[in-house]
C-alpha cells in the first residue's frame, strides 16, 4: 500500500538554525509530493511542491525541499529557522487523486 | 477572492443528531474535498468531487454523505452523528490537471457528545 512517513512527531530547533523535517513516500511511478504547515486554529497553507523537474524545489516563507527518488525522499529544510516557523507541518502525495498524507510533524523553534 | 470558507466554526451535537457543514469557495475550482483530521492521525480524506454532480468516496466515508449541485458548494452532511466523528473538518478544493496545489478552508471543529 501507497504511504507517507513522517518519522518525527516532533522536532526542535534553536532560532537561527538550519531546520530539517523528514518526509519519505512509497509509490510507483513519478509522485506528486507537496508540503503544507498549520497554524495554530488555522487550515492548511501550501508551502511547496513536486511535480517534475529540479529535484530542489523552493517555497514560501524561506523553505525549500529536495526530491530524492534514490531514497524516496522529500525533506523540507530551512537555513536559517524563525520562531514564527513554529506550526504543524504535513507532507502529501498525490497520484491520480489518490491523496496520501503523512501524519504531520510539529516544530518547534526556541528563541 | 473569499477563498474557500466553512461554515460554522465550532458545533457541539448530541449523538445521533443530524447537521450539515457547509462549504463554499469562489475560485471556480472542479475538485473539492473533505477531511477530517484527528491528532496523530494527518488528515483523512472522507468524501471528494471532481465536478459539479459528481462525487465519490475516500478513506474514511462511513458517516457522511456529500452532494455537489453547483461548482461553488461542496456541504457535507452527518445523518447520525456519533462520538467518533468528534474531529476537525477542513473543506479544500483544486484546480483539476497538474496544478495540484490545494486551498483549504479554516476548518468546522465538531464536537459530538
Amino acid at each position: 500500500a501507497q504511504s507517507v512517513a513522517q518519522p518525527e512527531d516532533q522536532v526542535n530547533v534553536a532560532e537561527g538554525n538550519p531546520l530539517t523535517v523528514k518526509c519519505t513516500y512509497s509509490v510507483s511511478g513519478n509522485p506528486y509530493l507537496f508540503w503544507y504547515v498549520q497554524y495554530p486554529n488555522r487550515g492548511l497553507q501550501f508551502l511547496l511542491k513536486y511535480i517534475t523537474g529540479d529535484n530542489l524545489v523552493k517555497g514560501s516563507y524561506g523553505f525549500e525541499a529536495e526530491f530524492n527518488k534514490s531514497q524516496t525522499s522529500f525533506h523540507l529544510k530551512k537555513p536559517s529557522a524563525l520562531v514564527s516557523d513554529s506550526a504543524l507541518y504535513f507532507c502529501d502525495q498525490d497520484s491520480n487523486y489518490q491523496l496520501i498524507w503523512g501524519a504531520g510533524t510539529k516544530l518547534i523553534i526556541k528563541p | 477572492n473569499a477563498g474557500v470558507t466553512q461554515t460554522p466554526k465550532f458545533q457541539v451535537l448530541k449523538t445521533g443528531q443530524s447537521m450539515t457543514l457547509q462549504c463554499a469557495q469562489d475560485m471556480n475550482h472542479e475538485y473539492m474535498s473533505w477531511y477530517r483530521q484527528d491528532p496523530g492521525m494527518g488528515l483523512r480524506l472522507i468524501h471528494y468531487s471532481v465536478g459539479a454532480g459528481i462525487t465519490d468516496q475516500g478513506e474514511v466515508p462511513n458517516g457522511y454523505n456529500v452532494s455537489r449541485s453547483t461548482t461553488e458548494d461542496f456541504p457535507l452532511r452527518l445523518l447520525s452523528a456519533a462520538p467518533s466523528q468528534t474531529s476537525v473538518y477542513f473543506c479544500a478544493s483544486r484546480r483539476p490537471g497538474l496544478e495540484k496545489t490545494q486551498y483549504f478552508g479554516p476548518g468546522t471543529r465538531l464536537l459530538v457528545l
